[in-house]
């Protein structure tokens, strides 16, 4: 149980393009979901905190209007990339957690790896 | 001072060895503690959740808290080869869902 799954595993785009992103819960519904940005030897970033029916809530330095989030159903979020450049080439993680409790524990989706060219 | 600190590593053990994962923690009204283990390319996988003080066990994973010291550790007994990944430590801080991940520790396990 608790399969989150993320398509497409891997984009490469031109610059100035954009470019979405989903992230499904499989098997459960999930109250939030959350996108992670993950550079080379570093450690996941959190970018945003989405829940369903509601507008996401960005994390400093994240530019909402760049980085386009969605959670339009319980299990279904959407990441958009909107007019990607070189410096956002990164590894995409989504998660999603069955409830809102802080203690609640995140499932990962496989990740998406985007290179703009 | 990170919120979430790890030694990056790489820790190599032999296999058949215990390896030992240290984390600190900087926010004392944290109430979460997570375990995730990351292969390389790939997203992290959930191996433990702590919540109260002392040790919790699985398999031959053990997981321990102590949040007087504001510590966490994660012990894998009997290492394998497989388990060769990067093990990440997280953190849910008090008074909010947000959950912060440490940079992770690199463990080779050397058959």
């Amino acid at each position: 149980g608790a399969v989150v799954s993320q398509h497409p595993s891997r984009v490469i785009c031109k610059s100035g393009t954009s470019v979405k992103i989903e992230c499904r819960s499989l098997d459960f519904q999930a109250t939030t979901m959350f996108w992670y940005r993950q550079f080379p030897k570093q450690s996941l970033m959190l970018m945003a905190t989405s829940n369903e029916g509601s507008k996401a809530t960005y994390e400093q330095g994240v530019e909402k209007d760049k980085f386009l989030i969605n959670h339009a159903s319980l299990t279904l979020s959407t990441l958009t990339v909107t007019s990607a450049h070189p410096e956002d080439s990164s590894f995409y993680i989504c998660s999603a957690s069955l409830g809102a409790r802080v203690s609640e524990t995140q499932y990962f989706g496989p990740g998406t790896r985007l290179l703009v060219l | 001072q990170k919120e979430v600190e790890q030694n990056s590593g790489p820790l190599s053990v032999p296999e058949g060895a215990i390896a030992s994962l240290n984390c600190t923690y900087s926010d004392r009204g944290s109430q979460s503690f997570f375990w995730y283990r990351q292969y390389s390319g790939k997203s992290p996988e959930l191996i433990m959740s702590i919540y109260s003080n002392g040790d919790k066990e699985d398999g031959r994973f053990t997981a321990q808290l102590n949040k007087a010291s504001q510590y966490v550790s994660l012990l894998i007994r009997d290492s394998q080869p497989s388990d060769s990944a990067t093990y990440l430590c997280a953190v849910n801080r008090s008074g909010g869902f947000k959950t912060i991940f440490g940079a992770g520790t690199r463990l080779f396990v050397k058959a």
